[in-house]
């Protein structure tokens, strides 16, 4: 079954520095979607991509986030300049239509 | 501020029991409802979407929607210990590309 992909499961790094957190979509989804956990407290919607353009965003994503697909396969999350509040589980899911989301098994980023 | 609620529990049910979850939303104007399972450090998982009024039915899982009273339920027959997981319920936010709003969840465990 086909299924969300995404890397790397942890990502480790400090304060103020950049990490591009990555994502392979369903293969035939066309609606993409980033969103967060921060531990113990519910999903947030960060963002959402189609037709290789933001449709939606959160006011959590603000100017030092971006989403990018380079290429037909890959969704990637940068965040520019990290802070502690940053620490979080990213979650990547897509959909086929605007419906039913299936996840990714996140990446867990940790802010020192 | 569109919200979702649901009570965190935990709810413990015995082994062979019906779980019953709940959850209540605050916009009218949403029209997808999705229930997600979601094991301790893992990502969410998709269970049941419901659309409109009425019950669902899917092996072992029903969900019920009330739209007059913004309640939507989930029912899960003889449960099992694997089902011991916190059970998200998620709104569509009503925007034109579905992101999706997340309640707190209620933690389940099912005894055996």
């Amino acid at each position: 079954e086909p299924e969300v992909t995404q890397t790397p499961s942890h990502q480790v790094t400090q304060m103020g520095q950049e990490v591009i957190l990555r994502c392979v979509p369903i293969s035939n989804h066309l609606y993409f979607y980033w969103y967060r956990q921060i531990l113990g407290q519910k999903v947030e919607f960060l963002v959402s991509f189609y037709n290789n353009e933001i449709s939606e965003k959160s006011e959590i994503f603000d100017d030092q986030f971006s989403v990018e697909r380079p290429d037909g396969s890959n969704f990637t999350l940068k965040i520019r300049s990290t802070k502690l509040e940053d620490s979080a589980m990213y979650f990547c899911a897509s959909s086929s239509l605007l419906y039913e989301q299936y996840f990714g098994p996140g990446t867990r980023l940790t802010v020192t | 501020q569109k919200e979702v609620e649901q009570n965190s529990g935990p709810l413990s049910v015995p082994e062979g029991a019906i779980a019953s979850l709940n959850c209540t939303y605050s916009d009218r104007v949403s029209q997808s409802f999705f229930w997600y399972r979601q094991y301790s450090g893992k990502s969410p998982e998709l269970i049941m979407s419901i659309y409109s009024n009425g019950d669902k039915e899917d092996g072992r899982f029903t969900a019920q929607l009330n739209k007059a009273s913004q309640y939507v339920s989930l029912l899960i027959r003889d449960s099992q210990p694997s089902d011991s997981a916190t059970y998200l319920c998620a709104v569509n936010g009503g925007g034109s590309q579905g992101n999706l709003i997340f309640g707190k969840g209620t933690k389940l465990s099912v005894k055996p």
